[in-house]
């Protein structure tokens, strides 16, 4: 089945202490993207990434890292993890073909930062 | 600079109508996608369409159609004959294609009554 899986699905943490969000694609694709979502504010781009080794900042870079030395996973790092990154978190991966283009979401990790 | 506008906060329709969800842009990049996603309240996000802006027609995916007015910059979504399982959050999202990045509205939480 083709998805997008992230872990974990929520987390409670508390500042400064650093995390990682994982997220792994099985459908090949190069271009994969996280996102933060607000109310109010939809959904920010906070890095995206073109293929291995290849990535750059969205439009919320701020206090966030990505690697991306495989194709198929993306990690969100937080170093130092502060009360206004409390967010829903969004992985997706991203499809183009003749006549079309989407991005698939995973399922989102709920964060909480104290 | 707001790149995606979505004027809607929340919208009610009768079921078996139809609902027409509004969406404009700004870019000035000539290359580029315009995207529409549910996001249901059990929050996953779903792809519902895509037009690209060199698409001479409106694109449709079952009841769903995109009123694509390209010199207005409005990218607007139709909903045919509303089901009860329409009711969710609406986002409509931008990709610019010689930035790669993506942008998205604030939402439009949709409700269909019975």
């Amino acid at each position: 089945e083709a998805q997008v899986t992230q872990n974990p699905r929520y987390l409670i943490t508390v500042t400064g202490k650093k995390l990682t969000v994982t997220c792994s694609q099985n459908m090949n694709h190069e271009y994969m993207s996280w996102y933060r979502q607000d109310p109010g504010l939809g959904l920010r781009q906070i890095y995206y990434s073109m293929n291995v080794e290849a990535t750059d900042k969205g439009d919320v870079p701020e206090g966030y890292k990505v690697s991306r030395k495989e194709k198929r996973n993306f990690p969100l790092i937080l170093e130092s993890p502060s009360p206004n990154q409390t967010s829903l978190y969004f992985c997706a991966s991203r499809y183009t073909g003749d006549s079309t283009d989407t991005q698939y979401f995973g399922p989102g990790t709920r964060l909480t930062v104290l | 600079a707001q790149k995606i506008t979505q004027t809607q906060p929340g919208m009610f329709v009768q079921e078996k109508e139809a609902v027409t969800l509004d969406c404009t842009y700004d870019t000035s990049d000539p290359s580029y996608g315009l995207f529409w996603y549910k996001q249901p309240s059990s929050g996953e996000m779903i792809f519902l369409i895509y037009q690209g802006s060199y698409d001479q027609q409106n694109a449709t995916e079952g009841r769903y159609s995109l009123n694509f007015q390209k010199a207005r910059k409005s990218a607007n979504l139709v909903i045919s004959a509303s089901q009860l399982g329409d009711s969710a959050m609406y986002f409509c999202a931008i990709l610019h294609y010689n930035f790669n990045k993506f942008y998205f509205g604030s939402g439009t939480k949709l409700n269909v009554k019975p």
